[in-house]
């Protein structure tokens, strides 16, 4: 069974520009969380998705967005970035919504110039 | 104020060396689970403990869940460079919007 796969696994942007991230989680998976994680903060929660609805919203501006697709498939969208939005982003999958369980992608490091 | 307080935030051993690594919570968790990140890739889940006193065995890894359901650790007994990488306790958090809190981890270096 594959894992969750997150695309691109690296990516560099100046200030400004926007990226959009993609993750697809192990098949049969329902429930897509994303996280943003930095040396000093650790794992930061940014948003859950299950059955193409955003279940729950952590503490991020409104430039950071998400969507989920009818085959369960995520993608994460940054606007005007800033130098702070450097980080690796991780998603991850859980079979359903409160399912606890969470299988980790190998995340997209992004870099902000 | 993090929710899981984890320590040391740093560790650098000798292989062969034993060593224990503690999460901490003023909160009470349901269960509490515990991830190994190799630098470059995502966490990976090694146990979770559910009720509190439980201990879990995994080779050399000794995880503990405090009787009071606020705190865990994880014991390492003969470390290897394997061991390497950020271990991450998380628990289900009922007063947040996610569905895992995580701690900001131990980054353990054992060296050959």
């Amino acid at each position: 069974k594959a894992g969750v796969t997150q695309t691109p696994r690296y990516l560099i942007k100046t200030r400004g520009q926007q990226v959009t991230l993609s993750c697809s989680p192990i098949s049969g998976h329902r429930s897509v969380s994303w996280y943003q994680q930095t040396p000093g903060q650790g794992l930061q929660f940014l948003f859950e998705y299950f059955s193409e609805t955003q279940r729950n919203k952590g503490n991020f501006p409104g430039r950071f967005s998400g969507r989920q697709f009818s085959n369960s498939r995520s993608e994460m969208n940054v606007s005007t970035l800033e130098l702070g939005d450097s980080a690796l982003y991780l998603c991850a999958s859980g079979l359903s919504a409160t399912n606890e369980k969470l299988f980790f992608g190998s995340g997209t490091q992004l870099s902000v110039l | 104020t993090q929710l899981l307080e984890q320590s040391p935030q740093f560790l650098s051993i000798q292989e062969g060396e034993n060593l224990t690594v503690y999460c901490n919570s003023s909160s009470v968790f349901s269960s509490l689970q515990w991830y190994r990140q190799e630098p470059g890739e995502g966490p990976v889940l090694l146990v979770t403990v559910v009720t509190g006193g439980e201990v879990k065995k995994l080779k050399r890894l000794t995880f503990q869940f405090g009787d009071a359901r606020k705190d865990s650790s994880l014991h390492i007994t003969a470390a290897q460079p394997g061991d390497t990488g950020l271990y991450l306790c998380a628990g289900p958090y009922q007063g947040g919007s996610e569905k895992l809190v995580f701690g900001k981890g131990t980054k353990l270096t054992v060296n050959p």
